[in-house]
């Protein structure tokens, strides 16, 4: 079964700042990745996804990700933030077979600071 | 526009009853989801569906069930059985269950 792990419980980064988020998964074949953010008190919403092709994936809100097959790892950036990304961010896995449901990892925190 | 709706955002029962948390999605999704998230604990499933009239346990199923009765529909009902059933809960739905999922707003539940 595929896993995912995102190190960081909690990630504290001044406002202007750049911001990468960890993400790494663990499956045989390519993967099907997502990130997702969550707002206090609100449910997830779709940042970006990566299914074939560009391994570098432009999202919503000015995200970024890095798909690297070598180090299994599915990273999310974005060059300067801003207080309004406050929030908590999911990094999510999907495998081939359509009777595998999403993996979630257990989320990063992300906090900004003036 | 098309979603997915949860209803009520906030609900209170008192100890020991039944309740029931509503979603309803206009997306014509197949797969449908259920999930439980605690403070600092991150998303833990709790029941999902491929499909109409089928649905399967997630990790945390105890003390609670479902219904797929309809495409658009997937209600939840946490029952007396839940230990501790205080949380905020995440409906979601997508096309196939590798791809991405949408989701609800949550329902906060307060049992007192």
């Amino acid at each position: 079964a595929q896993s995912v792990t995102q190190p960081d419980i909690h990630i504290t980064v001044s406002e202007g700042a750049s911001l990468e988020l960890r993400c790494n998964y663990s499956y045989g074949a390519t993967p099907y990745l997502f990130w997702y953010v969550q707002s206090p008190g609100q449910g997830l919403q779709l940042l970006l996804k990566y299914f074939s092709g560009d391994t570098l994936v432009q999202g919503i809100k000015g995200f970024e990700a890095e798909f690297k097959r070598s180090q299994s790892s599915f990273n999310l950036r974005k060059p300067s933030v801003h207080w309004s990304d406050a929030a908590e961010y999911f990094c999510a896995v999907g495998v081939y077979s359509t009777n595998e449901k999403l993996t979630f990892g257990t989320g990063t925190r992300l906090t900004i600071i003036p | 526009d098309g979603g997915i709706t949860q209803s009520p955002k906030y609900l209170f029962r008192k100890e020991g009853q039944n309740v029931t948390l509503s979603c309803e999605q206009n997306l014509n999704h197949d797969a449908m989801y259920w999930y439980r998230q605690d403070p600092g604990q991150g998303l833990r499933l709790i029941y999902y569906s491929q499909i109409v009239n089928d649905f399967q346990k997630g990790d945390i199923a105890e003390g609670y069930s479902v219904s797929r009765e309809k495409k658009e529909s997937f209600p939840l009902t946490v029952t007396s059985a839940q230990k501790n059933p205080t949380a905020f809960y995440l409906c979601a739905s997508s096309a196939q269950t590798n791809t991405e999922a949408f989701f609800g707003q949550g329902t906060r539940l307060t049992v007192v």
